[in-house]
């Protein structure tokens, strides 16, 4: 089946840094791409959705220029926190359409901003 | 996006059936309906999905009701390793975003 991964899948940084959270589809293309953030004990929050060659649509509340997401090839889209803080420490996940209708997930990018 | 509802929590004995209930009575025709599971610390796992017919595969079966208002994921013999909290969504499907509610923890015991 199809397989989506993610890199890293933990991370740990400085306040004031960026991080960049890489996702790629392994087995097939995908033009678009779903970015979700997940806090302790909460359910998945979609952040923004990631359309290759052109800009990401992002969901009411997030930060275009905080959460900047790049999908610059059919296989490949980035997530960079830019200047993190510890209230942006999340579970973050990735998504894409496999076979038809079947919207398949990385393993998760844990962030922890010190 | 249509809303759904389902149980905060569930409990089903190992070896049981796990019958997951879920409302969606705002689904529109062309949305589908759709189950994923996440266990805890890893990325969501697709589970089943469909339209207006009932659909198996080898995880579990889905039920829609004919006026696709509600759905019921079963796992026909729960094990230990079903543990996880089960989500239910809707989406058009392909390019289409799909958002999730506060879903089912469902924890299978002994």
């Amino acid at each position: 089946g199809a397989v989506v991964s993610q890199h890293p899948s933990r991370v740990i940084c400085k306040s004031g840094t960026s991080v960049k959270i890489e996702c790629r589809s392994l087995d097939f293309q995908a033009t678009t791409m779903f970015w979700y953030r997940q806090f302790p004990k909460q359910s998945l929050m979609l952040m923004a959705t990631s359309n290759e060659g052109s800009k990401a649509t992002y969901e009411q509340g997030v930060e275009k220029d905080k959460f900047l997401i790049n999908h610059a090839s059919l296989t490949l889209s980035t997530l960079t926190v830019t200047s993190a803080h510890p209230e942006d420490s999340s579970f973050y996940i990735c998504g894409c359409f496999g076979q038809p209708g079947e919207l398949f997930f990385g393993e998760g990018s844990r962030l922890t901003v010190l | 996006d249509a809303k759904t509802t389902q149980p905060t929590s569930m409990d089903c004995a190992e070896g049981r059936a796990a019958n997951l209930p879920c409302n969606h009575s705002t689904i529109s025709g062309n949305e589908y309906v759709y189950w994923y599971r996440q266990i805890h610390s890893q990325g969501p796992q697709y589970i089943i999905h469909g339209l207006k017919n009932n659909e198996t595969n080898e995880m579990a079966s889905l039920i829609i009701t004919e006026d696709r208002k509600s759905s019921t994921l079963i796992l026909p013999h729960a094990t230990l390793r079903d543990t996880a909290v089960y989500y239910c969504s809707a989406s058009t499907g392909t390019a289409s975003k799909l958002t999730f509610g506060t879903g089912t923890r469902l924890q299978v015991t002994l």
